[in-house]
């Protein structure tokens, strides 16, 4: 199969402080990962792709100075949540595409982010 | 813009039921379409897909029919189980304009939950 991990699973913080957030595809290579969030009784909103060896693309209202994502390797991106705040309090999902396989995408099991 | 709009829940059924869960897009040109499902406690899964019209994907008693008529992609299972109970999403990746991988754009959820 295809597995996504996600690192770590849940977090705690205190506002104004950093929390990095690391997603490993496990046993496949991934050019292309993205990073979603999830709202309570909401749907997935994609926030920007990650590619390898390359900047990311952010959707349209995400801040990309305040969620830096770095792809530095086929198997690891990582979302870095900056001077967070309780508002940045969610459920951060990422996936990914095997390469030449665009049509199945791998989720990982998410990571709950809680600002205090 | 891309999106999803698929009936919200909860959805509560006995066993054995006939189950319906509707969804209906927007989008440009001709995307994929997706049903996944989110189990207690785990990430999502791709439970069937379809990439083109009139496409039916199927798994696990699942089935779903791509109508581009009626940019549609309802969910049908003709006996469901206590097991099935979980969170179903439907989303689509629309073609990107450079090829390759692009994120995808989901509903919002719907709950299902099979009583015995």
């Amino acid at each position: 199969g295809a597995v996504v991990s996600q690192h770590p699973s849940r977090v705690i913080c205190k506002s104004g402080t950093s929390v990095k957030i690391e997603c490993r595809s496990l046993d496949f290579q991934a050019t292309t990962m993205f990073w979603y969030r999830q709202f309570p009784k909401k749907s997935l909103m994609l926030m920007a792709t990650s590619n390898e060896g390359s900047k990311a693309t952010y959707e349209q209202g995400v801040e990309k100075d305040k969620f830096l994502i770095n792809h530095a390797s086929l198997t690891l991106s990582t979302l870095t949540v900056t001077s967070a705040h309780p508002e940045d309090s969610s459920f951060y999902i990422c996936s990914a595409n095997r390469d030449f396989s665009y049509n199945e995408q791998f989720f990982g099991p998410g990571t709950r982010l809680t600002v205090l | 813009g891309n999106s999803v709009t698929q009936m919200e829940g909860p959805v509560t059924l006995s066993e054995e039921a006939f189950l319906t869960i509707n969804c209906t897009y927007t989008a440009t040109g001709y995307p994929s379409l997706f049903w996944y499902v989110q189990y207690p406690g785990e990430g999502l899964q791709l439970l069937l897909k379809a990439t083109k019209a009139d496409d039916k994907g199927s798994n696990k008693g699942f089935e779903a029919t791509y109508r581009k008529e009626t940019t549609s992609f309802h969910l049908e299972k003709g006996s469901v189980q206590v097991s099935d109970s979980a969170v179903y999403f439907c989303a689509l990746r629309a073609v990107g304009t450079g090829g390759g991988a692009d994120g995808l754009t989901f509903g919002k959820g719907t709950h299902l939950i099979i009583q015995p």
